[in-house]
């Protein structure tokens, strides 16, 4: 069974600039996580997708966050325009469905902004 | 609140020691426990997790995890580590549409 994939594995932009990340989870698994964990701290989660619906968007700073989950399946997470704290690495996860299922993590984009 | 405390950032243990990682949670609603393991340069990977029933869990590779609802801990436990077990581990729940993640601990263990 193939991985949450992601890409790209590292970016690296200037304040200002904008960036963004992709992230096709298992087949199958019908809830999208994204999560951004900087150096030093624990995974904080930024969106929940159940399908192609949002189900907690609460942590995602969405001046400049935006995400969405085409048909339900892949997904993509924009910064625009990135300011230097948002240099972290961006996780992806899925799980088949939501609350008590595990979730699958994805290697992470890790993204410099200088 | 909704947080998790782990207490260690960094332990570091001698070969064929045991280990403790220490993790406390506060929720308002009830939760799923959960430790991931993230080795160098690698995605997290699920050790263990806690849904109900008995409040001891065995996971992968030889560790365990104790849940005591009067302490609000989820402590994790290895008796005996090998030097692959250097990693970082992170403790956490899933409540209320909320996931969350302590700042995670570091295990070094040293030959």
């Amino acid at each position: 069974e193939a991985g949450v994939a992601q890409s790209p594995r590292y970016k690296i932009i200037e304040k200002r600039q904008s960036v963004a990340f992709w992230c096709n989870p298992i087949s199958g698994h019908a809830t999208l996580y994204w999560y951004q964990q900087i150096l030093g701290q624990g995974p904080k989660l930024l969106i929940q997708f159940q399908n192609n619906g949002v189900v907690d968007d609460s942590q995602l700073p969405k001046d400049r966050f935006s995400a969405e989950r085409l048909k339900g399946v892949d997904s993509t997470l924009k910064i625009q325009p990135a300011k230097l704290e948002d240099s972290a690495v961006y996780l992806c996860a899925s799980s088949l469905q939501q609350a008590q299922e595990t979730q699958y993590f994805g290697p992470g984009t890790r993204l410099l902004v200088l | 609140a909704q947080s998790v405390t782990q207490l260690d950032s960094q332990v570091p243990v001698f070969e064929e020691a045991p280990v403790e990682l220490r993790c406390n949670y506060s929720s308002s609603v009830s939760v799923y426990l959960f430790w991931y393991v993230q080795y160098p340069n690698q995605g997290l990977q699920l050790l263990l997790k806690y849904l109900s029933g008995s409040t001891l869990v065995k996971g992968i590779n030889g560790f365990e995890a104790e849940f005591n609802k009067s302490q609000t801990s989820f402590h994790l436990r290895k008796p005996s580590v090998h030097i692959s077990d250097t990693a970082e581990y992170f403790c956490g729940y899933t409540g209320g549409f909320k996931t969350i993640f302590g700042a995670g601990t570091r295990l070094f263990v040293k030959a």
